[in-house]
């Protein structure tokens, strides 16, 4: 069955840098893409990258533009996610999820999704 | 960017009642590109609906979704009490971006 599991929740103080971590199995991971969504302390959905498991490509979205780093291990079948200069609204739930449908070059909708990774900026 | 507003904030109903959440989008979508997901307190998003109107593998069948354009529904009939939690509708694309929910409580 498709798990998607996740590294353990960080405190970091503003300023710094996180890395999250996404372990996939029970699908083929470089034919589907992995988005990462975020969520706020009792606020919805935020959408903030994607990166394709087949060719590396990436799209982030502007509000963490120029501070997020997405990569994939293949060999592993792991994304990474590295969020940098830390402010205290970035403290939030860090979602990975997989593409439903494979082998398409941007987001889609996303069928399996990671425990979530809670990441609390405090000084 | 795509803004979805899911209407109403807040849905309270009791067990056995018919639920009609909206989304409305500020630009056409293809019907390809909308979905909708449940969020339980302390759980990840599940998705319900793909595509606006085909459901994911395991969903009842009292879930459907419809909608074309820039108006989307999920209805829930026959509310069950594991029904009572928060949905989103998400449009995918180059941007995703998701609605603010529309929290369905016990009546």
């Amino acid at each position: 069955q498709v798990q998607l599991v996740q590294s353990g929740n960080e405190v970091k103080k503003p300023g710094a840098s996180v890395k999250v971590s996404c372990k996939a199995s029970g699908y083929i991971f470089r034919r589907f893409g992995i988005s990462w969504v975020r969520q706020a302390p009792g606020q919805g959905l935020e959408w903030i990258g994607w990166i394709s498991g087949y060719s590396g490509k990436t799209h982030y979205a502007q509000t963490v533009q120029g501070r997020l780093t997405m990569a994939t291990d293949t060999s592993t079948s792991t994304a990474y996610m590295e969020l940098m200069n830390l402010r205290s609204d970035d403290t939030a739930v860090y979602y990975c999820a997989k593409d439903a449908n494979p082998l398409i070059p941007e987001p889609q909708m996303f069928d399996f999704w990671g425990q979530g990774s809670l990441v609390t900026v405090s000084s | 960017e795509i803004v979805l507003t899911q209407s109403p904030g807040t849905l309270s109903l009791s067990p056995g009642e018919r639920a009609t959440l909206s989304c409305r989008a500020s630009q056409s979508l293809s019907s390809n590109s909308l979905a909708w997901y449940q969020q339980r307190p302390g759980q990840a998003p599940r998705l319900l609906i793909s595509a606006a109107s085909r459901r994911a593998t395991g969903i009842p069948d009292r879930f459907s979704g419809s909608g074309s354009g820039t108006d989307f529904t999920l209805t829930i009939n026959r509310l069950e009490p594991e029904d009572f939690a928060v949905y989103y509708c998400q449009q995918s694309g180059t941007s995703p971006t998701f609605g603010q929910g529309t929290r369905l409580e016990i009546k």
